[in-house]
């Protein structure tokens, strides 16, 4: 098992620009979410999915948006990229959102916005 | 407001002592309790969690305490080695969210 993997590692975007943020999980889990982490500032979650189809938002979910049209697959999008969203993305995946909240994390995406 | 509070930043502990790292919640709601562990470049990666309903949680070298009355958990870890050596983040959880706390960087002297 690959796990949780993300797409790209690095990205530089200018104010103004789109992109997406990939995220993909191999482990048939049921549970995804994305969080952001910024100095002094822990991880702080964005937006989340308990299945296909279904989504919500976290404690921070504007200027993104997030889809989840498979089991495996949970992207990520930035419409109109700000300097205040540099940071460090991580996207996680859980088996289900009722147990002990195990989650796997892949191992981020560092984006930088000037 | 936080609701998931670490307020030591850093801790340093010599190397075969016990690490405690300490966490504050505001919530009595919250179901579980996590701590991740994560170093640089990399993903956290879970280390232990503690359901609401328990006072105490063993695996290997890591324990994890929860008073619910003062509203605050623990990590210990014993003797602490050179790996651990990393940002430990706390974490709650309650339906589908998970508040993290904002980490204790842990370094383990030689």
């Amino acid at each position: 098992n690959a796990g949780v993997t993300q797409t790209p590692k690095f990205q530089v975007l200018k104010t103004g620009q789109s992109m997406t943020l990939q995220c993909a999980q191999d482990m048939n889990h049921e549970y995804m979410s994305w969080y952001r982490q910024d100095p002094g500032m822990g991880l702080r979650l964005i937006h989340y999915s308990v299945g296909a189809g279904i989504t919500d938002q976290g404690e921070v979910p504007n200027g993104y948006n997030v889809s989840r049209s498979t089991t495996e697959d949970f992207p990520l999008r930035l419409l109109s990229a700000a300097p205040s969203q540099t940071s460090v993305y991580f996207c996680a995946s859980s088996y289900s959102n009722i147990n002990t909240y195990e989650q796997y994390f892949g191992p981020g995406t560092r984006l930088t916005v000037t | 407001d936080q609701q998931v509070k670490q307020n030591s930043p850093s801790l340093s502990v010599q190397e075969g002592r016990i690490s405690i790292l300490n966490c504050d919640y505001t919530n009595s709601m919250f179901d579980y309790f996590l701590w991740y562990k994560k170093y640089p470049a990399e993903g956290p990666t879970f280390l232990i969690s503690i359901s609401s309903i328990k006072d105490k949680n063993e695996d290997g070298r890591f324990t994890v305490f929860l008073n619910k009355s003062a509203k605050h958990l623990s990590l210990h870890i014993v003797p602490s080695q050179p790996g651990d050596s990393a940002v430990y983040f706390c974490a709650a959880s309650k339906d589908d969210k998970i508040i993290f706390g904002k980490g204790t960087r842990l370094h383990i002297l030689p």
